[in-house]
Order: C-alpha cells, then sequence, then structure tokens
C-alpha cells in the first residue's frame, strides 16, 4: 500500500533550527511536496523536490532521498509564526498526491 | 488575484439533506481536486478532473458526485449527507498533473457539520 509518515508533533524554541522528516511508500514516484497549513486556513505550497538533494528556499530547505524514500523539511530562525502544521505529500505514478497527516509545529519563545 | 474561491465557508446540514459545495478558480487550471481533510488523518483525495468534461474518482468518492462543465468550476455534491461527512473539505487547482507545473493551490475550505 502507499504510506507517508511523519511525527505528529515537535516543539522547538524561537530562533532555533528544527527538522521536520517524513519517509514515503507509493506505487511509483513523481515527486515530494511540502505544504504549511495555519490553524483554520488552507494548505500552502512550500517546496517540491523531485531529484535528490537539498532545495534551499530564504529559511526553509527540503532535502531527499529517492533511494531511502525519506525527505526532510529544515526551518531556521524559528520565528512564532512558523507555527503550524507541516504537511508532507508524494506524488505517485498516477501523480495523485498521497498526505501524511502533517506535524504540528509548536514554536516557545 | 481571486485564486480559488469556495461557498460556503461553514454550513450545518441536516442528515438526509442534499447540498453542493462551490469551488471556482480564476487561474485558468486544467486539474482540478476535491480533497477532505479529518482530524489525525491526511488530505484525502474525493474526486479530481484533469481537463474540463473529464472527472475521475480519488480515495473516498462514496456518497460524491461532482461535474466539470468548464475550466473554471468544480462543485461537489452530496446527494444524501450522513454524519460521517462531517469534515472540512478543500478544493484546490493545478496547471496540469504531470511535470513541474503540478503544484496543488488550495482554496480556504467549506467546513461541514452533518447532524
Amino acid at each position: 500500500g502507499q504510506n507517508i509518515d511523519q511525527p505528529t508533533e515537535m516543539t522547538a524554541t524561537e530562533g532555533a533550527i528544527v527538522q521536520i522528516n517524513c519517509t514515503y511508500q507509493t506505487s511509483g514516484f513523481n515527486g515530494l511536496f511540502w505544504y504549511q497549513q495555519h490553524a483554520g486556513e488552507a494548505p500552502t505550497f512550500l517546496s517540491y523536490n523531485v531529484l535528490d538533494g537539498l532545495e534551499e528556499k530564504g529559511r526553509f530547505s527540503s532535502f531527499l532521498s529517492r533511494s531511502k524514500g525519506y525527505s526532510y523539511l529544515l526551518l531556521k530562525e524559528l520565528q512564532m509564526k512558523d507555527s503550524a502544521s507541516y504537511l508532507c505529500a508524494a506524488m505517485d505514478s498516477n501523480y495523485q498526491l498521497i498526505w501524511g497527516a502533517g506535524t504540528k509545529l509548536i514554536i516557545k519563545p | 488575484t481571486a485564486g480559488i474561491t469556495q461557498a460556503p465557508t461553514s454550513q450545518i446540514l441536516a442528515a438526509g439533506r442534499s447540498m453542493t459545495l462551490r469551488c471556482t478558480q480564476d487561474m485558468r487550471h486544467n486539474a482540478m481536486y476535491w480533497y477532505r481533510q479529518d482530524l489525525g488523518l491526511g488530505l484525502r483525495l474525493i474526486h479530481y478532473s484533469n481537463t474540463a468534461g473529464t472527472t475521475g474518482k480519488g480515495e473516498v468518492p462514496d456518497g460524491y458526485s461532482v461535474s466539470r462543465a468548464n475550466t473554471d468550476d468544480f462543485p461537489l455534491t452530496l446527494a444524501s449527507a450522513v454524519p460521517s461527512q462531517t469534515s472540512v473539505y478543500f478544493c484546490a487547482s493545478s496547471d496540469s498533473t504531470s511535470g513541474d507545473t503540478d503544484t496543488q493551490y488550495f482554496g480556504p475550505g467549506t467546513r461541514l457539520t452533518v447532524l
């Protein structure tokens, strides 16, 4: 079957760095997406990886290892506004997104 | 830029009643999607449409129907609502269904409660 695993909840301190991990098993693979979702709001696109390696975009970076079925989202210089859920989603061979349940990130001052 | 709009924002519905959730996008995207989001679960695909005039079933299609008469609109209908359909419903769209333009963009959601 197809499956996405990510931690349910993480806590970090303002100004620090946090890494949110995601492992995936899909029928075929056409890329890995990360979305941010604030409480009561819609998911918003953060990053897309289809090749192995690190993609950096400001304070946020995303890493992919296709051979390990593994990705992580790295958030640097954490701000209170980064408190949100982070959703990992893998695109399968039919170009359908398989979604993880999300990681709720709590930022403490 | 409006992007994707959904209506209503929220609704309380009696079990057995029908309802249509509306979704409109102004980005001229080819593909559109309906998801439901429940606590502790990932987004689950209900129905999708790769282009106007075509639709397909997702992971949880039972009890729902869709139509795609034109590029902009993708309504979701519950023919006879049941309490298990209580959820937050998100509509999304993408420019294509393959390649690097398949990033999905979401509407603000409809919170539906079926009593």
